[in-house]
């Protein structure tokens, strides 16, 4: 079946720092892949998605670019922020547009000032 | 405020006792999902709707799950004879689908449920 692996957290980082969080998966048929964030007291938020193999999502700075050939979908952000502090998911939804999403355990990322 | 929204936010329960959470979708969404999530997890799939029609259910499941959409709004989940194993974060989410679309949930908030 379909599944996501993230990279254990917790992450911490100082403010400014190089942020990459992994995430591969395992899917049959053409997955797209998205990751999702969930700020201290808020809800589940779409960060950024890709549908397709060499897609690259981005948003707010973040940019994870799908790889079929490693069946990998890292998160990256060149200079973090205090406010980047949240708890970052991975997930992959079926194809022929299913919107049933299968979520990684989540990366609780913690940004020092 | 437009977004989903759920009901109660927290819940302290007996073990044994039935609870109900409701979810508010937005308002166009035709479909209506809803997970769990334990601490130190990612959500975990229950089951969705497309309009009124419950289309999947998980085998986390169990009979004692039982959820609806009687109008295609808004949902209800209802756990008979909790359990402590139950306790966890119960999100639901919505978006509008069609064929070609690979877009968006948008969750709310969750209800909390504590079995004592």
């Amino acid at each position: 079946g379909n599944s996501v692996t993230q990279m254990e957290g917790p992450v911490t980082l100082s403010e400014e720092a190089f942020l990459t969080i992994n995430c591969t998966y395992t899917a049959t048929g053409y997955p797209s892949l998205f990751w999702y964030v969930q700020y201290p007291g808020e809800g589940l938020q779409l960060l950024l998605k890709a549908t397709k193999a060499d897609d690259k999502g981005s948003n707010k700075g973040f940019e994870a670019t799908y790889r079929k050939e490693t069946t990998s979908f890292h998160l990256e952000k060149g200079s973090v922020q205090v406010s980047d502090s949240a708890v970052y998911f991975c997930a992959l939804s079926g194809f022929q547009g299913a919107q049933k999403l299968v979520f990684g355990q989540g990366t609780r990322l913690t940004i020092n000032p | 405020d437009t977004g989903v929204s759920q009901d109660p936010r927290h819940k302290i329960t007996k073990r044994g006792q039935n609870v109900t959470f409701r979810c508010d979708p937005i308002s166009e969404h035709n479909r209506l999902y809803w997970y769990r999530q334990t601490l130190g997890q990612g959500p975990e799939f229950l089951t969705y709707f497309q309009n009124e029609a419950q289309l999947e259910k998980s085998r986390l499941l169990s009979d004692r799950f039982s959820a609806e959409r009687p109008k295609g709004s808004f949902s209800t989940l209802e756990i008979q004879r909790t359990e402590q194993g139950d306790s966890a974060m119960y999100l639901c989410a919505s978006s509008l689908y069609w064929r070609e679309n690979t877009g968006e949930l948008f969750f709310g908030e969750g209800s909390r449920l504590t079995v004592l």
